[in-house]
């Protein structure tokens, strides 16, 4: 059972377009979610988190939108550019005994962005 | 300075044999983690640990064996290994105070192939 899933699984954006992944969850004890940005050949690296207490968190062009009673979150990138391009996790973890805070991630949406 | 560093970076080895993956974070954090990203992408949590507790990923073989020698490293041990082992395997680490889910920060991975 996918716990955490991710959509589409690719996008291809033009230059200074909007680029929007959506997840949806299934666990309502999740309540950290986070999204990590992939380049080929590296690890992932954090890009943005949100807790369920807020809808919306914007840092630069990215905004993470979630909605608690539809279970679900997404990322928009605004403006978005060719070093934009990359594969986009969505994750989601819980506080509580056993769990470590473990990420659950979603299945990955590779972005390209053309010029 | 790298934060979570892992070696080797590639390795290639027959089935059957038995390898080691070594991780090393300088962060001063007290939990680590290793993921398998398979050839689709998914990540997927195998094992997470502090000095306190050892999470299992109920999935992962028990020829998957992480040791831990002090806070700062987290090894990955893999015996018998299998055509189906070959993935990119990422170490990361965290700070997990209680309450808080801190960034988990991950290391460049180590691509493996079971020839």
């Amino acid at each position: 059972q996918q716990q955490v899933k991710q959509s589409p699984q690719s996008l291809i954006v033009q230059k200074g377009g909007i680029s929007i992944i959506n997840c949806a969850y299934e666990n309502t004890a999740f309540d950290y979610f986070p999204w990590y940005q992939q380049f080929p050949g590296k690890g992932p690296a954090l890009l943005i988190a949100i807790r369920p207490d807020v809808s919306e968190k914007k840092e630069g062009r990215f905004t993470i939108s979630f909605n608690k009673s539809a279970k679900q979150f997404s990322v928009h990138i605004m403006d978005s550019q060719p070093g934009d391009s990359a594969t986009y996790f969505c994750a989601a973890s819980m506080e509580e005994s056993g769990s470590q805070g473990n990420l659950i991630f979603g299945k990955g949406t590779k972005l390209s962005v053309k010029p | 300075d790298t934060a979570v560093s892992q070696t080797p970076k590639y390795l290639v080895t027959q089935m059957g044999n038995d390898k080691s993956i070594k991780c090393e974070q300088n962060l001063g954090h007290d939990t680590m983690y290793w993921y398998k990203q398979d050839s689709k992408k998914f990540l997927k949590i195998m094992f997470s640990y502090n000095n306190k507790e050892l999470i299992i990923n109920e999935t992962v073989p028990n020829r998957f064996s992480p040791k831990s020698p002090d806070k700062a490293h987290l090894n990955l041990h893999i015996n018998s290994l299998e055509l189906g082992d070959s993935a990119v395997y990422f170490c990361a680490s965290s700070q997990r105070t209680s309450g808080s889910r801190e960034t988990q920060y991950f290391g460049p991975g180590t691509r493996l192939l079971v020839l």
